[in-house]
């Protein structure tokens, strides 16, 4: 069985601060996959990134990286140069094969 | 490149009525996804198809509930008769299959379906 855990039901951060989000899962696959999506208020889910369990290296595209550390079963999101546009609703998930799970999400709003 | 396709954005029915979502998945996509997102249960996973094949139905909430996927590019969600409290944003979603041991692929999101029952 996997589970997924996102503890931040919401934050705020300033404008341009870096902000982490955190994700803790649990799984018994050897093999599985992490992802990030972003549901704006306009209510479409966007993939953001993904993660590999043997991948080496955490996973980058453009301002989201993904700190994945796999003893402490985590895979926190971290955005650099937070804009007003990221204020949305981010989710956490971990899959194996085919099936993903989602977390509850944190709703992230940028303040100006 | 077109994404996953859903049919009708908004429906709003009476309780009691038969209600059919539609989804096409992006071609090449061999995996089939159909969700459930409310504010209280959060996004529910209500069934998933491979190479049009049901895999697991295991969180379609009734004999209410019921999916088919005939071909490749198209898929149906089908609730009958409806209830007030089926009324969510239905998401479809697709991807390509990663083998046991192997990539999980990411998933693409329709724009997803609101469903009123009233």
């Amino acid at each position: 069985a996997q589970k997924i855990t996102q503890t931040q039901p919401g934050m705020f951060v300033q404008e341009k601060e870096a902000v982490t989000l955190d994700c803790t899962y649990d799984t018994s696959d050897p093999s599985y996959g992490l992802f990030w999506y972003k549901q704006p208020s306009s209510g479409e889910m966007i993939f953001l990134i993904y993660q590999g369990s043997y991948d080496q290296q955490n996973a980058t595209e453009g301002r989201y990286s993904l700190n994945f550390q796999k003893a402490r079963k985590s895979a926190n999101l971290v955005i650099s140069a937070s804009q007003l546009g990221d204020s949305a609703m981010y989710f956490c998930a971990i899959g194996s094969a085919s099936k993903i799970i989602f977390g509850s999400g944190t709703r992230l709003s940028i303040r100006p | 490149d077109a994404g996953v396709i859903q049919s009708p954005r908004h429906e709003v029915t009476e309780m009691g009525q038969e209600v059919t979502l539609r989804c096409k998945p992006i071609s090449g996509h061999n995996s089939l996804f159909w969700y459930r997102q409310t504010m209280m249960r959060g996004l529910e996973l209500l069934i998933y198809f491979n190479n049009n094949v049901p895999i697991d139905d295991s969180g379609m909430p009734e004999d209410r509930f019921s999916a088919k996927m005939p071909n490749a590019s198209f898929s149906t969600l089908k609730i009958q008769p409806s209830e007030p409290r089926d009324s969510a944003v239905y998401f479809c979603a697709s991807s390509l299959r990663g083998g046991i041991g192997g990539k999980t692929y990411e998933q693409y999101f329709g724009p997803g379906t609101r469903l009123t029952v009233t």
